[in-house]
């Protein structure tokens, strides 16, 4: 299947601090991306969808000036958490479709962020 | 009611047993199916994908979609204690970028 990176795969950081996520597609072009959020023993909560040179689609609850998302390529997508708090802590993970839209979502290895 | 429920389980099974994981969704415009397993602390891998209705099989993995019954099954024979892992189900409509994800099944296999 297609591969999708994501890094950093662990963050540690201090309150307040910014942090960035990087989701690449490496064998492929993908005209969407998804950042999720998963929480310990649960499914994925889908947090946007991200279409390369638009805005970031937000669901709802979600705050847009809290998690800046960026798809500024076919191949790139970020994720940033800003003035990040203890309760932001979570396992983030993005995904990746390809152009034909045919429903296959790939997956990176996600990225654990701690706040202390 | 969600649109999309599987059980969470967790399900435990010995090793060579035939696995049964399930979904049933309430959106009868769903076309696209697929399983994805996940490892713990891991992204999701996709399994199976399968189009509209009908089954698949790669391997020890069958996929089976009943669009009638708007139901759902991966079958895992002869499992494996690699097979332990978090099975989710997810599926969308034609034209929809979103997935629909089930809650996922935490399997265990015992040796």
């Amino acid at each position: 299947g297609a591969v999708v990176s994501q890094h950093p795969s662990r963050v540690i950081c201090k309150s307040g601090t910014s942090v960035k996520i990087e989701c690449r597609s490496l064998d492929f072009q993908a005209t969407t991306m998804f950042w999720y959020r998963q929480f310990p023993k649960q499914s994925l909560m889908l947090m946007a969808t991200s279409n390369e040179g638009s805005k970031a689609t937000y669901e709802q609850g979600v705050e847009k000036d809290k998690f800046l998302i960026n798809h500024a390529s076919l191949t790139l997508s970020t994720l940033t958490v800003t003035s990040a708090h203890p309760e932001d802590s979570s396992f983030y993970i993005c995904s990746a479709m390809g152009q034909a839209n045919t429903g296959e979502l790939f997956f990176g290895e996600g990225s654990r962020l701690t706040v202390l | 009611q969600k649109e999309v429920e599987q059980d969470p389980g967790p399900l435990s099974v010995p090793e060579g047993a035939i696995v049964s994981l399930n979904c049933t969704y309430s959106n009868s415009a769903f076309q696209y199916f697929m399983w994805y397993r996940q490892y713990s602390r891991k992204g999701p891998e996709l399994l199976m994908y399968t189009y509209s209705s009908g089954n698949k099989e790669d391997g020890r993995f069958t996929a089976q979609v009943d669009k009638s019954s708007k139901y759902i099954s991966l079958f895992i024979r002869d499992s494996q204690p690699s097979d332990s892992a978090t099975y989710l189900c997810a599926m969308k409509t034609q034209g929809a970028q979103k997935l629909v994800f089930g809650q996922g099944t935490r399997l265990t296999i015992n040796p």
